[in-house]
């Protein structure tokens, strides 16, 4: 079983709609929880990064831990098509500084 | 945000050569830099942490003869990939710790070996 299990898709939505990303882990030592965005042939990016179970918002962002259900999700609002990329859900013991164990990614893609 | 460069962006060498690669941290100080390779539509997988002074740790299965690492520098940390072979064709992704929270990443370098 992989540490972290993440739908690979490929998701394809319409423009405006709400869009949810989802990952699974199997090791309850993971306690920093991130989301990257990663666009083709290049580096992934930060979305959001968060300690503790519950929700964390930033601008169309939210990203969502359930740690008893070892379950993360990210919600995008308003989703466009700028937004078309790989997510990739990623997660540590402590901190950006320990290893990180990344998904495989989703790919999305927002349609106009 | 912090920005992590990386060159080259693309290099296609001969099976059997060496080629190294740079990562840069432009506007920080990087004492640990991470080194990840990432397969087509796969995750990136850690293939070493080094810190500036010391030795690279090399994550279990990666050669450290094969992958030699170099973190001279607070800013600069280069990796080389020793006589290559078609089955290390990748993209090679490096980032930097700022601070102790986050990882900036690079744009990557995709590696094909003939």
């Amino acid at each position: 079983q992989k540490e972290v299990e993440q739908d690979p898709g490929p998701l394809s939505v319409p423009e405006g709609a709400i869009v949810s990303l989802n990952c699974t882990y199997s090791n309850s030592a993971f306690q920093y929880f991130m989301w990257y965005r990663q666009y083709s042939r290049k580096g992934p990016e930060l979305l959001m990064y968060t300690y503790s179970s519950g929700n964390k918002e930033d601008g169309r962002f939210t990203a969502q831990v359930d740690k008893s259900s070892k379950y993360i999700s990210l919600f995008i609002r308003d989703s466009q098509p700028s937004d078309s990329a790989t997510y990739l859900c990623a997660m540590s013991a402590y901190s950006s500084a320990s290893k990180i164990i990344f998904g495989s990614g989703t790919r999305l893609s927002i349609r106009p | 945000g912090a920005v992590v460069s990386q060159h080259p962006s693309r290099v296609i060498c001969k099976s059997g050569t060496s080629v190294k690669i740079e990562c840069r941290s432009l506007d920080f100080q990087a004492t640990t830099m991470f080194w990840y390779r990432q397969f087509p539509k796969k995750s990136l997988m850690l293939m070493a942490t080094s810190n500036e002074g010391s030795k690279a740790t090399y994550e279990q299965g990666v050669e450290k003869d094969k992958f030699l690492i170099n973190h001279a520098s607070l800013t600069l940390s280069t990796l080389t990939v020793t006589s290559a072979h078609p089955e290390d064709s990748s993209f090679y992704i490096c980032s930097g710790l700022e601070g102790q929270e986050t990882q900036y990443f690079g744009p990557g370098t995709r590696l094909l070996v003939l």
